[in-house]
């Protein structure tokens, strides 16, 4: 059965702070990894991967692959209030409904 | 394009009494799924639909659980007999064949007294 494991699960930084979040996987017939970030409401799109080694950059928010230790890392540089959030980390297989099997979320709180 | 939308968006209900819920996904996404989310979880599949026809249920949808997407359109999620155990975010989200990632929606939270 597949299984995502993120860590650490919650996480308290100050403003400004870098902060690295980590997802590792087991998932048959890989096919892509997620992230998502969700705010007391729907997850939202933040990246999606599927290669190792390319890294996925949006702003201060970046991400990379490594297929062949199973695992993802989320980086957020300089840290904003807004940034507070659950961060979830799901894969997909191929083939079938290509369902996202998810992670618990890490919870990361940006203190002023 | 108004994204994924879902209605109610807060349901409390008495246990033994049946809910439904629905999901409007982003016109022309072929693709529907139905999630499940408790506190502190990640979202847990239950269901997924391609055009009308439900091709995957996961274990978690007893047969008190029914979902339907009669014109390939929206869906309905009923839960029958409810019990405190349903309560939760149930959230839906929608993909075109050819998108790389599944839109969420707003989620409907319920709560089961």
């Amino acid at each position: 059965e597949d299984k995502v494991v993120q860590s650490p699960l919650s996480l308290v930084v100050h403003e400004g702070d870098t902060v690295t979040l980590n997802c590792s996987y087991e998932v048959t017939n890989f096919r892509s990894l997620l992230w998502y970030k969700q705010e007391k409401k729907a997850p939202t799109f933040l990246f999606m991967l599927t290669s190792s080694g390319i890294e996925k950059k949006s702003g201060r928010l970046s991400s990379i692959l490594d297929k062949k230790e199973l695992f993802s890392i989320l980086n957020i540089t300089a840290t904003q209030t807004g940034d507070s959030a659950i961060y979830l980390c799901a894969v997909e297989s191929q083939g079938g409904s290509e369902k996202l099997v998810f992670g618990k979320g890490t919870k990361l709180t940006v203190n002023p | 394009d108004t994204g994924v939308s879902q209605d109610p968006r807060h349901k409390i209900t008495k246990r033994g009494q049946n809910v439904t819920f629905r999901c409007d996904p982003i016109s022309e996404h072929n693709r529907l799924y139905w999630y499940r989310q408790t506190l502190g979880q990640g979202p847990e599949f239950l269901t997924y639909f391609q055009n009308e026809a439900q091709l995957e249920k996961s274990r978690l949808l007893s047969d008190r659980f029914s979902a339907e997407r009669p014109k390939g359109s929206f869906s309905t999620l009923e839960i029958q007999r409810t019990e405190q155990g349903d309560s939760a975010m149930y959230l839906c989200a929608s993909r075109y064949y050819r998108e790389e990632t599944q839109y969420f929606g707003p989620g409907t939270r319920l709560l089961v007294l």
